[in-house]
């Protein structure tokens, strides 16, 4: 079975840019979070999707945004980048229930100069 | 407000048992515990996880103290493709669906 693919792996923009990242779950998984990680702050996390509604969102501003596709695929966007939204993006699938485990994909490297 | 305490780093002999010690203290009655690993410039990887039994898998073994106040994660046969940080968490799942990881534990393998 496939695991979590990202798109794309790596990324670079500049301040003020718009981003948008992509990720597609495991075959049959319903629920996508996103996360993002700095060596700073560690994982954090942003958003998670289960068949097409946002479920549960952490504490970023809302220039952080996201969706999910019937299909379970989501992308999440960010606008107005700011220097400190570099970092790896981390996107997880899961079944949906609660104590199913999250399988991570490779995530996206974004570099914001 | 960590709810975990690992320690930073431990080296392993390729071939012999890793033992990661993590201290959960104040884990309470719903919560679990989690281990994840994360290998250099690659997303978190799931291991295992329980409640209150100790707990098997492919990767590796969990060992809960009868209190619940810590755990071990047991990787049988270390391997050079172990070395990652490795992640001990403890949530309740139907209260905190977030993974909040801490600073870990580097595990480095030497052949």
């Amino acid at each position: 079975k496939a695991g979590v693919t990202q798109t794309p792996r790596y990324l670079i923009k500049t301040r003020g840019q718009q981003v948008t990242l992509s990720c597609s779950p495991i075959s049959g998984h319903r629920s996508v979070s996103w996360y993002q990680q700095t060596p700073g702050q560690g994982l954090q996390f942003l958003f998670e999707y289960f068949s097409e509604t946002q479920r549960n969102k952490g504490n970023f501003p809302g220039r952080f945004s996201g969706r999910q596709f019937s299909n379970s695929r989501s992308e999440m966007n960010v606008s107005t980048l700011e220097l400190g939204d570099s970092a790896l993006y981390l996107c997880a699938s899961s079944l949906g229930d609660r104590l199913d485990e999250q399988f991570f994909g490779p995530g996206t490297r974004l570099t914001v100069l | 407000d960590a709810k975990t305490t690992q320690p930073p780093s431990m080296d392993c002999a390729e071939g012999r048992a890793a033992n990661l010690p993590c201290n959960h203290s104040t884990i309470s009655g719903n919560e679990y515990v989690y281990w994840y690993r994360q290998i250099h410039s690659q997303g978190p990887q799931y291991i295992i996880h329980g409640l209150k039994n100790n707990e098997t898998n492919e990767m590796a073994s969990l060992i809960i103290t009868e209190d619940r106040k810590s755990s071990t994660l047991i990787l049988p046969h270390a391997t050079l493709r172990d070395t990652a940080v490795y992640y001990c968490i403890v949530r309740a799942p139907f209260n905190d669906y977030k993974l909040s990881f801490g600073a870990g534990t580097t595990v480095t393998v030497r052949a």
